[in-house]
């Protein structure tokens, strides 16, 4: 099977930057997706295929991939983007979607 | 705006079949734009990819319970359906339906876009 790596937690003060990072022996083939998922509430996507963002996400999302390493970056963190992120891809065979273990992100 | 809603029993008793339905709003099951399907976490793990189904019935099902999963669409009732068999309590989880974007790119892409709030399934005897 595969299996995508994430830090389990990451903390950030108020307007810092939070780095997430995500790797993957696929990543170098495959485009790696981002959800937010608030407590409580169900999962946001916030970037996909590598670096694109959709509309409603705030400009403070970014995101890229260097090898093996998909990392997600949020410039001036705010205590809205408390949260889990999960990063989503797919194996080289195109058939074993996974999602990494998590990362936990406090800001305060 | 699309809402997707599950429901089903939120208990199940250990060997019989897990039964969650996902009614969507604001989009048709029955077009051709999206892919709908099921991704599920168990208390204390990641999330997990059940599977897909596409508005013809085409369905894509992760390998690891390939044998036990059944997706299926009501295009009359706009909604679509989850069926794991033989469950255990391996499958106690937070069930989330979605409707997933489907890219053709250096390979086939398809990703969660819309999510229902999900729904809490124990097995449990």
């Amino acid at each position: 099977s595969y299996e995508l790596t994430q830090t389990p937690s990451v903390s950030v003060s108020p307007g810092q930057t939070a780095r997430i990072t995500c790797s993957g022996d696929a990543l170098t083939k495959r485009y790696v997706y981002w959800y937010q998922r608030k407590s409580g509430q169900a999962p946001v996507l916030v970037m996909y295929e590598d670096n694109k963002r959709p509309s409603e996400i705030p400009e403070r999302f970014s995101a890229s991939t260097s090898g093996t390493l998909a990392t997600l970056t949020i410039r001036g963190a705010q205590e809205e983007d408390e949260a889990e992120y999960y990063c989503y891809s797919v194996d080289t065979s195109g058939y074993f979607w996974v999602f990494g273990g998590g990362t936990a992100l406090t800001v305060l | 705006q699309v809402r997707l809603q599950e429901s089903g029993p939120g208990l199940v008793k250990p060997s019989e079949t897990l039964s969650l339905t996902c009614s969507v709003s604001g989009d048709s099951v029955g077009s051709n734009s999206y892919y709908w399907g099921w991704v599920r976490q168990p208390p204390g793990k990641t999330l997990e990819w059940i599977g897909t189904i596409y508005y013809n019935g085409n369905t894509n099902y992760n390998p690891s319970l390939n044998t036990r999963v059944t997706i299926s669409l009501d295009s009359s009732k706009n909604e679509f359906s989850l069926k794991v068999r033989s469950v255990s309590a391996a499958d106690t989880a937070l069930y989330y339906c979605a409707r997933f974007d489907f890219r053709r790119l250096n390979g086939d892409y398809y990703f969660m876009d819309v999510w229902g709030k999900g729904t809490t399934v124990a097995v449990s005897s």
